[in-house]
C-alpha cells in the first residue's frame, strides 16, 4: 500500500457523461499530481496542485478540471466523456511542489475508467 | 524538448537470467534527475531509484544495478538472477531541474519464465 488513495477503482460509463475521480494523498504529502495512461499516449502528465493552489499543468483537455481541497485530497472532473478517454488514471504524491526535479512521486494503484 | 525513449518493446527472459532494460533521454539541462519505476501486473507504479545529473556513479540495490553515462545519454537497468516476481512494465522517466513533472518513456514489459 503506497499510501495514495483512489476512488473509484473501476469506472464504467457512457460518452457525453462526466465523472470524478477522488484521490488522497500520502500523509504528508503536499503535493499532488494527476497521470494519464493509455495505450496510445503512454503515460502523460495532467496537471499539479501543491497546498490547493496549481503548480503545473501538461497535456490536460478542457474538458477535464482539477482541484485539490484543504484537506488536501484532489478531485479530477471528466466531462463530454470520449471513447478516447478510456484510461488508467493515476494520482501520484510528494512532500512538496519545489519544482526542484527531486521529488519522488508515490502514486496511488489508479482508477481505470472505460467509457463505452 | 524534453524525451525519453525506451526502445525495448517486451522482453522475455528465463528465470535466473540477467536482463538490461535500456533508456535513452534527451534534455538541454544541465541540472535534471532520472528515475525508474515498475508497474507489475496489479497496475500501481512502485519507485525504484532517483539518480541526478551530477552523480554518475552506478548504484547497486540487491538483484537491481543501474548504469548512468551522461556521454551516451543513457539510465540503463539490470536485473541480476531475474525471477518470476520480477515480470512486469519497466518506466524509465526524466524530470528537469525547474519542474516536478515527470516524463516517461513508453516501458518495457519483462516477461521472466519459470
Amino acid at each position: 500500500d503506497s499510501g495514495v488513495t483512489q476512488t473509484p477503482k473501476h469506472l464504467i460509463t457512457a460518452t457525453g457523461q462526466r465523472v470524478t475521480l477522488r484521490c488522497s494523498p500520502r500523509s504528508g504529502d503536499l503535493s499532488v499530481y494527476w497521470y494519464q495512461q493509455s495505450l496510445d499516449q503512454g503515460l502523460q502528465f495532467l496537471i499539479q496542485y501543491y497546498n490547493g493552489e496549481e503548480r503545473a499543468k501538461g497535456n490536460i483537455l478542457e474538458r477535464f478540471s482539477a482541484q485539490q481541497f484543504p484537506d488536501l485530497h484532489s478531485e479530477l472532473n471528466l466531462s463530454s466523456l470520449e471513447l478516447g478517454d478510456s484510461a488508467l488514471y493515476f494520482c501520484a504524491s510528494s512532500v512538496d511542489g519545489s519544482h526542484s526535479g527531486a521529488n519522488v512521486l508515490t502514486f496511488g494503484a489508479g482508477s481505470r475508467l472505460t467509457v463505452l | 524538448a524534453q524525451k525519453v525513449t525506451q526502445a525495448q518493446t517486451e522482453i522475455s527472459v528465463v528465470e535466473k537470467e540477467d536482463v538490461t532494460l535500456d533508456c535513452v533521454y534527451e534534455t538541454r539541462d544541465t541540472t535534471y534527475y532520472l528515475f525508474w519505476y515498475k508497474q507489475p501486473p496489479s497496475g500501481e507504479l512502485v519507485f525504484l531509484i532517483r539518480r541526478n545529473s551530477f552523480d554518475e556513479q552506478n548504484e547497486i540495490s540487491g538483484r537491481y544495478s543501474w548504469n548512468f553515462q551522461k556521454s551516451t545519454s543513457s539510465f540503463n537497468f539490470t536485473i541480476t538472477a531475474s525471477q518470476v516476481v520480477d515480470s512486469a512494465v519497466y518506466f524509465c522517466a526524466l524530470s528537469e531541474a525547474d519542474t516536478d513533472k515527470l516524463i516517461f518513456g513508453t516501458g518495457t514489459r519483462l516477461q521472466v519464465f519459470p
